[in-house]
């Protein structure tokens, strides 16, 4: 079973609003990612937790905060967005960073609708 | 053809002609491609990996060329359907074990 899940599969927000995406894995994989996608580009990586540590913050903004509560799941809160926010926002997993190399293998992602 | 500008590079073939999505790669270091498939509407699909120490596999219906020579990869297509329409990423691992994306290639197949 190669299966990432996310929830919820759409969300529209308010700039002032407080949200969060959820990310869920049960394949014992021991590092999650968080990727933005933009229309008709590839996905771009924003965070890496390898062992529910983050290890990886690819200078993303502080409106966006990431949560690993333990090795299943991965949060992602939201506050304070801006419209140029808006994107599909993908959540990947990989059995092992330590270990190279190795596939990630992603969730259907959540289409953010910022207003 | 392809068509390269503002929006994705477009392969369209007829439904049952083989297809060759390119990728050109930068980092000579990188020792681990892979190919994703993503549909409109959903998160990239894993199709098929090589690593560097090899530079021909095969899989269902695909097959993936890695050429170190000129840093070029490409994934074949056998036989393809109006299911395989989508949008095609190569991707590379290099330091660190991170994924770098190529822009994608959308493909249309025509019944």
């Amino acid at each position: 079973d190669t299966e990432v899940t996310q929830t919820p599969k759409h969300l529209v927000m308010g700039m002032t609003n407080k949200k969060s995406l959820k990310c869920e894995q049960h394949m014992g994989h021991r590092a999650m990612y968080w990727y933005k996608q933009k229309a008709k580009k590839p996905p771009e990586l924003m965070f890496v937790y390898s062992y529910e540590k983050l290890s990886i913050n690819e200078s993303v903004p502080s409106r966006f905060s990431p949560e690993c509560p333990n090795s299943s799941l991965l949060n992602l809160h939201l506050h304070a967005l801006q419209p140029e926010d808006s994107a599909l926002y993908l959540c990947a997993s990989s059995q092992d960073r330590s270990k190279s190399p190795e596939t990630q293998y992603f969730g259907p992602g959540t289409r953010l609708l910022v207003l | 053809g392809e068509s390269v500008g503002l929006h994705l590079p477009t392969l369209s073939v007829q439904e049952g002609d083989n297809s060759i999505i390119n990728c050109a790669y930068s980092n000579s270091a990188s020792d681990y491609f892979i190919w994703y498939k993503q549909e409109s509407g959903k998160g990239p699909q894993f199709i098929i990996d090589i690593r560097s120490n090899m530079d021909k596999r095969q899989g269902q219906r695909v097959t993936v060329l890695l050429n170190k020579t000129v840093k070029h990869l490409s994934l074949q297509i056998a036989a393809t359907q109006p299911g395989d329409s989508a949008v095609y990423f190569c991707a590379e691992n290099n330091a660190g074990n991170m994924l770098t994306f190529g822009g994608g290639t959308r493909l249309m197949v025509k019944p």
